[in-house]
């Protein structure tokens, strides 16, 4: 079974710093997506980044990136030059692709940004 | 980029009610679709996945005769709250896979597609 742990339930970051967001997973299976998604207060839920497991370098959108760890576990998610839009709840999660493309969440991170 | 509605996007109804909620893919062809919901200040918890054409398949814990899903087309999905109770009030939300989508180093191919979401408040 795969699990997505996100330990931080909230995290505070001053505006225009940069922010790491924490994300360990756990997969037997040996292809697999990680995905971070960011959900604002209006509930829409927002792709931000995409991980494949055999992925050789470490995915970056604009001002995320994910700081791929593979032997650790770990895929966490880099926010540079923090903005005010961006307090949310963000949402580490994981696919498997054995043929379902089924989603593990974890259970979020409250980020709130301070002006 | 791919879009995926939902309606409504709330709505309060009395307990014993049945309320239906529509998914539909607007740009492309979903042959899956998955129904999610999401209690408040938690996480997103998988109830079903709906493939065109066949039953859906749902998550252990999830009564399928309470939460009727139909996936009669490729752009469409619904999810009927059968006589509904105030536990059942929660936060509705659905995806959308892209048909024949594949892996890819962006992952968009299989990548979801998120509708708004749906609260259903029942009272």
């Amino acid at each position: 079974a795969q699990k997505i742990t996100q330990t931080q339930p909230g995290m505070f970051v001053q505006e225009k710093e940069a922010v790491t967001l924490d994300c360990t997973y756990d997969t037997s299976d040996p292809s697999y997506g990680l995905f971070w998604y960011k959900q604002p207060s209006s509930g829409e839920m927002i792709f931000l980044i995409y991980q494949g497991s055999y992925d050789q370098q470490n995915a970056t959108e604009g001002r995320y990136s994910l700081n791929f760890q593979k032997a650790r576990k770990s895929a966490n998610l880099v926010i540079s030059a923090s903005q005010l839009g961006d307090s949310a709840m963000y949402f580490c999660a994981m696919r498997d692709t054995t043929g379902s493309y089924q989603l593990t969440f974890g259970k979020g991170t409250k980020l709130s940004v301070i002006p | 980029g791919a879009v995926v509605s939902q309606h409504p996007s709330w709505v309060i109804c009395k307990s014993g009610t049945s309320v239906k909620i529509e998914c539909r893919s607007l740009d492309f062809q979903a042959t899956t679709m998955f129904w999610y919901r999401q209690f408040p200040k938690q996480s997103l918890m998988l109830m079903a996945t709906s493939n065109e054409g066949s039953k859906a398949t749902y998550e252990q814990g999830v009564e399928k005769d309470k939460f009727l899903i139909n996936h009669a087309s490729l752009t469409l999905s619904t999810l009927t709250v059968t006589s509904a109770h105030p536990e059942d009030s929660s936060f509705y939300i659905c995806s959308a896979k892209i048909r024949g989508g594949t892996s890819g180093r962006a992952g968009s191919g299989a990548r979801q597609f998120f509708g708004p979401g749906t609260r259903l408040t029942v009272l």
